[in-house]
Order: structure tokens, then C-alpha cells, then sequence
């Protein structure tokens, strides 16, 4: 079967760098994308990656190794409005996109 | 979120009830989905439609119709409501395939008593 993993929680203090870890297995590759989602609310757009390395996009990075099956998303100078849930989701061999179940960050001032 | 809207934001149904939902973009997209999200569970995908009059089912159809007679326009249908189908419900599109960036709708929050 399909299968994202991701933390259930994490917890930071604002200023900090926290990295989220998502693993992978699917059946085929085809990107991997980072949502956030504010309580209550839609998913946002973060990133795309569907090459090996780091992307960079300001106080965010996502990482992709797809040999190990694992990115990351790392959130540098934390501010309180981080707070949310980070979904990680990857693209299958049907483009359809299957979801993590997200990590809760909290941060802590 | 701008260009994605749905209604209704909220709903309350008794089992057995119908309802439908629905989602209206003016973005010119051409894919659109509908997805539940349940707490402690990632996103599902209950029905897509690639183009105007066309719809496919998702990893969870069972208990749903669809239908995208407009380009702008996709319904999800409750034919008889059940408990279980208690949810968040939201609507994405994008331009293109599942490797293209998926633009979401505000959600509607239903409960089934």
C-alpha cells in the first residue's frame, strides 16, 4: 500500500529552526509538496520538489533525497503565525496525490 | 484562496438526508477534486473531474456522485447521509495533473447526526 509518514506534533520556540520530516512509500514518484494549513482553514501551497537537494523559499526550505524516500521542511526564524499543521503529500503514478496526516507545530514564545 | 469558492461553509444533516455541494472556481482550471479530511487522517480524494463532463472516482467514491456539466462548476452529491460521512469537505483545482500545485477552496463543514 501507499503510505506518508509524518510527526503527529511538534513543538518550538519562537526565533527557533524546527525541520519536519516526511517519509515516504508509494507507488511511483512524481513530486512531493508541502502544504500548510492554519486551524481552520484551507490548505496553503509551500513547496514542490521532484528532484534530490534543497529548495529554498525565504524562511523555508524542503528537502527531497528520493533514493531514501524522505524530505523535510525546514522552518528557520519560527514567528508565533507558524503555527499550524504541515502536510506532506506526494504525487503518485497516476498524478494523484496522496496525503500525510500532517504535523501540528506549535510554537512557544 | 481567492477564485475557489464552495457553499455551504457549514451544514447539518440528519441521516438519510441529501444535500449536495458545491464548488465554483474562476480560475480557468481544468482539474478539480474533492477531498475529506477527518482528524488523525491525511487528506482523501473522493472524486475528480479532469475537464467539463468528466469525472472519475477516488480513493474513497463510496456513499458520494459528482458532476461537472460546467467547466467552473463541481458538485459533490450526499444522496442519504450517514454518520460516518462527518467531515471537513474541500474542494481543490489545479491546471494540470497530480504533479501540478492544487489551489483549495475554504472547506464546508459537515455534521451528520
Amino acid at each position: 500500500g501507499q503510505n506518508i509518514d509524518q510527526p503527529t506534533e511538534m513543538t518550538a520556540t519562537e526565533g527557533a529552526i524546527v525541520q519536519i520530516n516526511c517519509t515516504y512509500q508509494t507507488s511511483g514518484f512524481n513530486g512531493l509538496f508541502w502544504y500548510q494549513q492554519h486551524a481552520g482553514e484551507a490548505p496553503t501551497f509551500l513547496s514542490y520538489n521532484v528532484l534530490d537537494g534543497l529548495e529554498e523559499k525565504g524562511r523555508f526550505s524542503s528537502f527531497l533525497s528520493r533514493s531514501k524516500g524522505y524530505s523535510y521542511l525546514l522552518l528557520k526564524e519560527l514567528q508565533m503565525k507558524d503555527s499550524a499543521s504541515y502536510l506532506c503529500a506526494v504525487s503518485d503514478s497516476n498524478y494523484q496525490l496522496i496525503w500525510g496526516a500532517g504535523t501540528k507545530l506549535i510554537i512557544k514564545p | 484562496n481567492a477564485g475557489v469558492t464552495q457553499t455551504p461553509k457549514f451544514r447539518v444533516l440528519k441521516t438519510g438526508q441529501s444535500m449536495t455541494l458545491l464548488c465554483a472556481q474562476d480560475m480557468n482550471h481544468e482539474y478539480m477534486y474533492w477531498y475529506r479530511q477527518d482528524p488523525g487522517m491525511g487528506l482523501r480524494l473522493i472524486h475528480y473531474s479532469v475537464g467539463e463532463g468528466t469525472t472519475a472516482k477516488g480513493e474513497v467514491p463510496d456513499g458520494y456522485n459528482v458532476s461537472r456539466l460546467k467547466k467552473q462548476n463541481f458538485l459533490l452529491g450526499l444522496e442519504s447521509a450517514a454518520p460516518s460521512q462527518t467531515s471537513v469537505y474541500f474542494c481543490a483545482l489545479s491546471s494540470g495533473s497530480g504533479a501540478d500545485t492544487q489551489y483549495f477552496g475554504p472547506g464546508t463543514r459537515l455534521t451528520v447526526l
